[in-house]
């Protein structure tokens, strides 16, 4: 069992479209954290969400704390923006992971 | 101010042996989390530290454990080494609240293998 499912697992886009990534969970939480990971390992904290909407640059995530639900979404995507993106949440004192979206976008 | 530190970046075991990984975290940072990365699991928790007390841990054996210094840089090892503990082993920081309550920074990872 999952405590965190994201979708889709695997997503190649062509530069410019707008894209989405979903993370569902199925525990209670005060926040949840999307993280980006590049080749090589090193992992970058995109947002921290508690409720509603956050926007940096042309990342925007959203969650839905009642329907448990939480979504990334990337406007005129870029090659760099080619990563693994992981949700994560916490509940009490333990830690849960998404297994990852990986984002391959072509020039 | 320079970024979350870890030492060694890649390491070679054979099963049984001992491993610790070290991790140095912003200045001024006093939370120090750990976790592990597999193909097959993903990332998954292994404890945090602040002010040199373990304040969370995660479902891993006793083979895993941790500790942090006054100066705030962390700690782990990894006994009697498995083949399945082959993995990147990332740490990051925070000033102090953890997870839910502010930004983590992440260093770049440990990897270790297993032979």
């Amino acid at each position: 069992k999952n405590e965190v499912e994201q979708s889709p697992q695997n997503l190649t886009a062509q530069e410019g479209e707008f894209i989405t990534i979903n993370c569902s969970y199925s525990v209670g939480i005060s926040a949840l954290h999307w993280l980006q990971q590049h080749p090589g390992g090193g992992i970058v904290s995109l947002f921290m969400l508690s409720s509603g909407k956050k926007k940096h640059g042309r990342l925007i995530a959203t969650i839905n704390i009642q329907e448990k639900h939480s979504s990334l979404h990337i406007t005129a995507s870029h090659p760099r923006d080619s990563a693994v993106y992981i949700c994560a949440v916490q509940t009490g004192n333990q830690f849960y992971f998404g297994t990852g979206t990986s984002l391959t976008v072509i020039p | 101010k320079a970024g979350v530190t870890q030492t060694p970046r890649y390491l070679i075991k054979t099963r049984g042996q001992q491993v610790t990984l070290s991790c140095s975290p912003i200045s001024g940072h006093r939370s120090v989390s750990w976790y592990q990365q597999t193909p097959g699991q993903g990332l998954q928790f292994l404890f945090e530290y602040f002010s040199e007390t373990q304040r969370n841990k995660g479902n891993f054996p006793g083979r895993f454990s941790g500790r942090q210094f006054s100066n705030s840089r962390s700690e782990m090892n990894v006994s009697t080494l498995e083949l399945g503990d082959s993995a990147l082993y990332l740490c990051a920081s925070s000033v102090g609240g953890g997870w839910m309550s502010e930004t983590q920074y992440f260093g770049p990872g440990t990897r270790l293998l297993v032979l």
